[in-house]
């Protein structure tokens, strides 16, 4: 079963950038990935679907300043240009024949 | 524009049963796979249940299989979620979402069921 892991915080300020990371387990490293927001008392909202060659398709509406790579097993999520808005939990999700999966999500701090 | 809309939430007895509906609009339906996920109060994102464009395969998380049903019906645009056998670690807010990666979300349905 695929597992994903992300740290459960991250900060930066505001006007910078982070980068939140998503690890696929073990043997699993070819799995696309979708990075999801979900802001303060709000619904998950997509961000974008994130291939193993790091290419990247975004939702609708989604900012610039919102991009995805990838390095091996390793899925990353880059904000650049941190808003206030952009504070919030970051999840990462996999899927396959009969399941998906989600990571533990990452909390974000705009200081 | 794509909107799902979740109803059937509410306050429910351990044991006792619960049916969600989710209502698709601005998409081909019938096109799509379609899942359930919840989030616990204060928890992170839990996949529940996914079933195929179709209506055929229909898969489950191990924390519900055998209590819970997917459903769907092409016709009218909507998800089903038979919850049955209910338990207090099922309080949570359930979200249905449009095809493998999630690229659209409900805004949720509140189930408590108290201990």
């Amino acid at each position: 079963q695929v597992v994903l892991t992300q740290s459960p915080s991250a900060s930066a300020s505001l006007g910078a950038s982070v980068k939140l990371t998503c690890t696929l387990s073990s043997g699993h490293s070819t799995y696309a990935i979708a990075w999801h927001q979900q802001q303060p008392d709000k619904g998950p909202r997509y961000l974008m679907k994130l291939n193993t060659d790091g290419s990247h398709s975004k939702g609708d509406g989604i900012p610039d300043r919102f991009s995805g790579s990838s390095s091996g097993a390793e899925r990353y999520l880059t904000v650049s240009s941190l808003q206030s808005e952009d504070e919030a939990d970051y999840y990462c999700q996999t899927w396959g024949t009969g399941f998906r999966v989600f990571g533990g999500g990452t909390k974000l701090t705009v200081l | 524009q794509v909107q799902l809309v979740e109803s059937g939430g509410g306050v429910v007895q351990p044991g006792r049963s619960l049916r969600l509906s989710c209502a698709a609009s601005g998409f081909t339906f019938s096109s799509y796979p379609m899942h359930w996920v919840r989030q616990a109060p204060g928890k992170g994102l839990e996949w529940v249940a996914v079933i195929s464009s179709d209506g055929i395969n229909k898969y489950y998380a191990d924390s519900v299989k055998g209590r819970f049903t997917i459903s769907r019906d092409n016709s009218k645009y909507t998800l089903f979620l038979q919850m049955n056998s209910l338990r207090p670690e099922d309080t949570s807010v359930y979200y249905c979402a449009r095809d493998d990666e999630s690229d659209y979300w409900g805004q949720g349905t509140l189930v408590t069921v108290p201990a």
